[in-house]
């Protein structure tokens, strides 16, 4: 079954600390990975894909295929950070992103 | 271009009732998937629309269908209502083109089942 884990719910730190939003997925195949972020308020959107290997806002993530993990990471969190995070293999065979529970992340000034 | 809109935003319906929820993709993209998302369970996906045909579908109940017409809009209908269909439901649009696969989000519809 496919399957992901993100195995924390909240993770607060203060601005300019490191973070690391952790993901492990359990999938057939070579899904496409993905991090999604809504915002208090606004729609999920899109942060960043792993086949771009881009960094957006400051984020970026590594795939580790031997570990099955795709973990979110930027160096120096800031405020506008605080949000909901989601981890999300995408299989283009049956079109489905299969989403993480979800983690909020907690910026303090 | 515009983004994903959803009409209506809100819902509030009783047991029994049914319900439809209506969803238009960006311009141009011609796959409309819904996604139903709980605090309970999450994000879970329960259909894709592509040229106004079911393409994949999610684990769910008969109860939850939807249609896709020619101009890529889509509708999803919930029938006979029950208390647990209570939810925000999310429409993606999704993009493929080269070297790229990517689904944008709708607002969402928030559905209040009493």
């Amino acid at each position: 079954a496919q399957r992901v884990t993100q195995p924390e719910k909240l993770l607060s730190v203060f601005k300019g600390a490191p973070v690391e939003l952790k993901c492990n997925y359990s999938y057939s195949g070579s899904p496409e990975l993905f991090w999604y972020v809504q915002y208090s308020r606004q729609r999920l959107q899109l942060l960043l894909r792993h086949i771009s290997r881009e960094s957006i806002k400051g984020f970026t993530a590594d795939l580790n295929k031997g570990e099955t993990s795709f973990h979110l990471k930027k160096p120096f969190a800031q405020e506008e950070d605080s949000a909901m995070y989601y981890c999300a293999p995408f299989n283009g065979a049956n079109s489905k992103l299969t989403f993480g529970k979800g983690i909020t992340l907690s910026v303090r000034p | 271009k515009a983004g994903v809109t959803q009409t209506p935003r809100y819902l509030i319906k009783t047991r029994g009732q049914q319900v439809t929820l209506s969803c238009s993709p960006i311009s141009g993209h011609r796959s409309v998937s819904w996604y139903q998302q709980t605090p309970g369970q999450g994000l879970q996906f329960l259909f894709e629309y592509f040229s106004e045909t079911q393409r994949n579908k999610g684990n769910f109940p008969g109860r939850f269908s939807g249609r896709q017409f020619s101009n890529s809009r889509s509708e999803m209908n919930v029938s006979t209502l029950e208390l647990g269909d209570s939810a925000l439901y999310l429409c993606a649009s999704r993009y493929q083109g080269a070297g790229t696969d990517t689904q944008y989000f709708g607002p969402g519809t928030r559905l209040t089942v009493l």
